[in-house]
């Protein structure tokens, strides 16, 4: 079945500090990826997406590569800031399963100054 | 402004009662969905609804009731509230139930439930 693995946090970084979230998938056909953020006491916000292989979605200075021959999609940010700090969820849906959007776990992102 | 509306935003309950979460969105939106979140589980669907008067069941539907009359509105009801149920419930809706290719889901901002 497809399903949406996350690396665990919480991901503890200094202002400024480059970011890594590990994503990676498993999905019949050819899914979007997407990369949602939730700041503290707020719903989920679309970050960036990717609809096919080797498409970059960014936003926001975060960036993230649609990789199927390793089956990822991880997040990265060259300078994080303290107003970054949210929990990330990466998800996939996939028409030809005619799934709804299947989430990871999350990860918490928390950036000191 | 456009978007997915929530309420209540806080609701503490006894066990045993019940109640309706209501949600409403403006984009005429076909697909709506809940969800709820609950620490180092992430979010996991409870009902769905691709039109009016369609309804389907999640990962977790028991315990909770949903119709869907307008294309609007998608409410969700706890039918006798268990502590088990105290979580952080979002609602959410797009284009299609696989997010329109690329389009994604909007969110609501959420309805914290805590059940004593």
């Amino acid at each position: 079945g497809n399903s949406v693995t996350q690396m665990e946090g919480p991901v503890t970084l200094s202002e400024e500090a480059f970011l890594t979230i590990n994503c990676t998938y498993t999905a019949t056909g050819y899914p979007s990826l997407f990369w949602y953020v939730q700041y503290p006491g707020e719903g989920l916000q679309l970050l960036l997406k990717a609809t096919k292989a080797d498409d970059k979605g960014s936003n926001k200075g975060f960036e993230a590569t649609y990789r199927k021959e390793t089956t990822s999609f991880h997040l990265e940010k060259g300078s994080v800031q303290v107003s970054d700090s949210a929990v990330y969820f990466c998800a996939l849906s996939s028409r030809q399963a005619g799934t709804a959007l299947i989430f990871g776990k999350g990860t918490t992102l928390s950036v000191s100054s | 402004n456009a978007g997915v509306t929530q309420t209540p935003k806080f609701q503490v309950l006894k066990t045993g009662q019940s109640m309706t979460l209501q949600c409403a969105q403006d984009m005429n939106h076909e697909y709506m969905s809940w969800y709820r979140q609950d620490p180092g589980m992430g979010l996991r669907l409870i009902h769905y609804s691709v039109g009016a008067g369609i309804t389907d069941q999640g990962e977790v539907p028991n315990g909770y009731n949903v119709s869907r009359s307008t294309t609007e509105d998608f409410p969700l009801r706890l039918l006798s509230a268990a502590p088990s149920q105290t979580s952080v419930y979002f609602c959410a809706s797009s284009y299609s139930k696989e997010g329109a290719v690329g389009y994604g889901y909007t969110f609501g901002s959420g309805t914290r439930l805590t059940v004593v």
